[in-house]
């Protein structure tokens, strides 16, 4: 099994439509991260959690929020999906220090039609 | 100003050959970094850290020149395996991932 998992790994779904997507993840780390990536773009980071209670938003927050279930689990949700939303999601962790860099999830692919 | 810059390539090398890139960072208070390796839709995964000593494996060596504020990548006997887009990171700031270098390695 993976360390992080994402789920779905493909979905389309419609404009206005709200829709989650889901993260967990082995590694027993504390901090959890959401980017979004599209063609010819780097990475951009829509939130992050340091641990349960803590939830921070990042560079593109705007549209989406976040739940940190539990440690091992943390999910983005997009309240009512918009075309400029389509784009390849990927979930990370890391440990409290970020020493060894992310592990990422597979990844989403969602398509807002 | 951008935390790094990376020429976004794309190299395109023959297979065997030795193929180096450079990323330039902005924060001279950066001591150490991460080469990530990203394929074609697919999530980044961790190649190697680089701290001032520099790091080697295998057929990949990463070294930090801080008087100069860069970090380079140096890959030897290219594999087609190889073909990938390679992103630096500063430890300090891992939250910013950049565009990163595309390498293709041809048969």
């Amino acid at each position: 099994d993976a360390d992080v998992t994402q789920t779905p790994r493909n979905r389309i779904t419609k404009t206005g439509k709200r829709i989650m997507l889901e993260c967990s993840q082995t590694k027993g780390h504390d901090r959890m991260y959401w980017y979004r990536q599209d063609p010819g773009l780097g990475l951009r980071l829509i939130y992050y959690s340091f641990d349960v209670k803590d939830i921070n938003k990042g560079e593109i927050s705007d549209g989406y929020s976040v739940s940190r279930q539990a440690q091992a689990k943390f999910s983005l949700s997009l309240e009512s999906a918009i075309p400029n939303q389509t784009a390849l999601y990927f979930c990370a962790t890391s440990d409290r220090g970020s020493n060894y860099g992310y592990t990422f999830g597979s990844g989403t692919r969602l398509t807002v039609v | 100003r951008k935390e790094v810059e990376q020429d976004p390539g794309p190299f395109n090398v023959p297979e065997g050959a030795t193929v180096a890139f450079n990323c330039t960072y902005s924060n001279s208070a950066s001591q150490s970094f991460f080469w990530y390796r990203q394929d074609c839709r697919k999530e980044p995964k961790l190649l190697m850290s680089v701290y001032s000593s520099g790091n080697e494996d295998g057929r990949f060596t990463a070294q930090l020149n801080r008087a100069s504020q860069y970090i380079s990548l140096l890959i030897r006997d290219s594999k087609l395996s190889d073909s990938a887009t390679y992103l630096c990171v500063p430890f300090r700031n891992q939250f910013y991932f950049g565009t990163g270098t595309s390498l293709t390695v041809i048969p």
